[in-house]
């Protein structure tokens, strides 16, 4: 069956513009996560949601990132006013249920800011 | 806090010999372990977890793994290496009391197969 995908594959931005990054996790899972991963790095948490509710954010760096997933299946994750510093990977993962549950991983989106 | 530590960020080994990855946690509760590869330009994807149960672990691609909570660690091996296994290998836990289930991942290791 179908992955998890995520879009665009690849984004350049300016300083200072606004960007949404798409996720469409495995149909019917119920957990979705937000990951960042900086070049070198290992990924780091952004943000979780059980369904549509955003249950945990304190990944998120500052409030120029924004999450959402209305109807509890595709999700958003927008970073307004781009910096150079949010320039990486970002990874989105689906998981069936919650709690130690195996997460499967999108392809990510490289995100570059100049 | 939690945290994950991989020694090693490049591991080098010829073809067919041993592959070892180390992976050390640091945990108050017991947590869940994962080993995840990544591939250039794609996702992670799961090679094997341990949760609860037998402490030695097999995987996908003939890896596997072994919880030792005295040592708390979780070291991934593989008898043979193949070209193929050439990736980025990542270490990640679960906080055992998680309501989230979000992974801490290590930093990564590289590991080169040479022919």
């Amino acid at each position: 069956g179908a992955g998890v995908s995520q879009s665009p594959r690849y984004k350049v931005a300016k300083r200072g513009q606004d960007v949404a990054l798409r996720c469409d996790p495995i149909s019917g899972h119920v957990s979705l996560f937000w990951y960042q991963q900086a070049l070198g790095q290992g990924p780091e948490f952004l943000t979780y949601f059980q369904n549509e509710a955003q249950l945990d954010k304190s990944g998120l760096p500052s409030d120029r990132f924004f999450a959402e997933r209305p109807e509890g299946s595709v999700s958003t994750l927008k970073i307004q006013r781009t910096q150079q510093e949010d320039s990486a990977v970002y990874l989105c993962a689906s998981s069936p249920l919650f709690g130690s549950d195996t997460q499967y991983f999108g392809p990510g989106t490289r995100l570059t800011v100049l | 806090a939690q945290s994950v530590t991989q020694l090693g960020s490049h591991v080098s080994v010829s073809e067919g010999a041993l592959v070892l990855l180390r992976c050390n946690y640091s945990s108050s509760v017991p947590p869940y372990l994962f080993w995840y590869v990544q591939y250039p330009n794609q996702g992670l994807q799961l090679l094997l977890k341990y949760t609860t149960g037998a402490t030695l672990v097999k995987g996908i691609n003939g890896f596997e793994a072994e919880f030792k909570k005295s040592e708390t660690s979780f070291h991934l091996t593989k008898p043979s290496a193949h070209m193929s296994d050439a990736a980025e290998y990542f270490c990640a836990v679960i906080h055992g009391s998680s309501n989230t289930g979000k992974l801490i991942f290590g930093q990564g290791t590289t590991l080169q197969v040479k022919p």
